[in-house]
């Protein structure tokens, strides 16, 4: 198993759609989670970091499942500028131990 | 500025050649770190710093060297650049390892 998983897409939809994006990771002791989006040839940014309770900043919604292993990215409304690869982060080390493993991304085009 | 920048944006190279890459943060992170980004593969580790003088191989060091004589600045060496090592390449920081990262945005190295 792959250590950070997700499905490269890419996702086409329409201006004001609901998008969801998952993430699964192979280590059970990781503790920290990000989601980063990456505009094309751009440098990743830090989107939100993923919390045990859930988290939300606004059209988006982060959700983690321990039990199950995997990350989930909400996207409401979505935006043109929404349009940007959207990569799933996992510190497999556990708390500050560890180096953080980037997924492949998936991509998001988001059409008029 | 404040803030991670990467030096060149661009460069090629001739197999064989010695190239640097350079890295340098104002924020006194203590972490840094170089990643490569190729398509297929994602942002791969090559090599991350906890600090001046301590450095640690990541997941595809071979080839690669790095030095850290100072807190903001990071350099990547290739030795003897080969084709397979056209890549873009990332250096980011971070105050703690496991926690969110800031990149710079990027060298495109292309080796002929």
């Amino acid at each position: 198993r792959k250590e950070v998983e997700q499905d490269p897409g890419p996702f086409n939809v329409p201006e004001g759609a609901t998008v969801a994006f998952n993430c699964t990771y192979s280590n059970s002791a990781s503790q920290s989670f990000f989601w980063y989006r990456q505009d094309c040839r751009k440098e990743p940014k830090l989107l939100m970091s993923v919390y045990s309770s859930g988290n939300e900043d606004g059209r988006f919604t982060a959700q983690l499942n321990r039990a199950s292993q995997y990350i989930s990215l909400l996207i409401r409304d979505s935006k043109l500028s929404d349009s940007a690869t959207y990569l799933c982060v996992v510190n497999m080390g556990g708390g500050s131990q560890g180096n953080l493993i980037f997924g492949k991304g998936t991509k998001l085009s988001v059409k008029p | 500025d404040a803030g991670i920048t990467q030096s060149p944006r661009y460069k090629i190279t001739e197999t064989g050649r010695q190239v640097t890459l350079m890295c340098h943060q104002t924020w006194s992170h203590s972490y840094m770190f170089w990643y490569r980004q190729d398509l297929g593969h994602g942002l791969r580790l090559i090599y991350y710093s906890a600090a001046a003088d301590i450095t640690d191989k990541g997941e595809v060091p071979d080839g690669y060297v790095v030095s850290r004589s100072k807190t903001e600045n990071f350099p990547l060496t290739l030795e003897s650049a080969t084709r397979s090592q056209t890549s873009v390449y990332f250096c980011a920081s971070s105050e703690f390892r496991g926690q969110g990262y800031t990149f710079g945005s990027g060298t495109r190295l292309t080796v002929v």
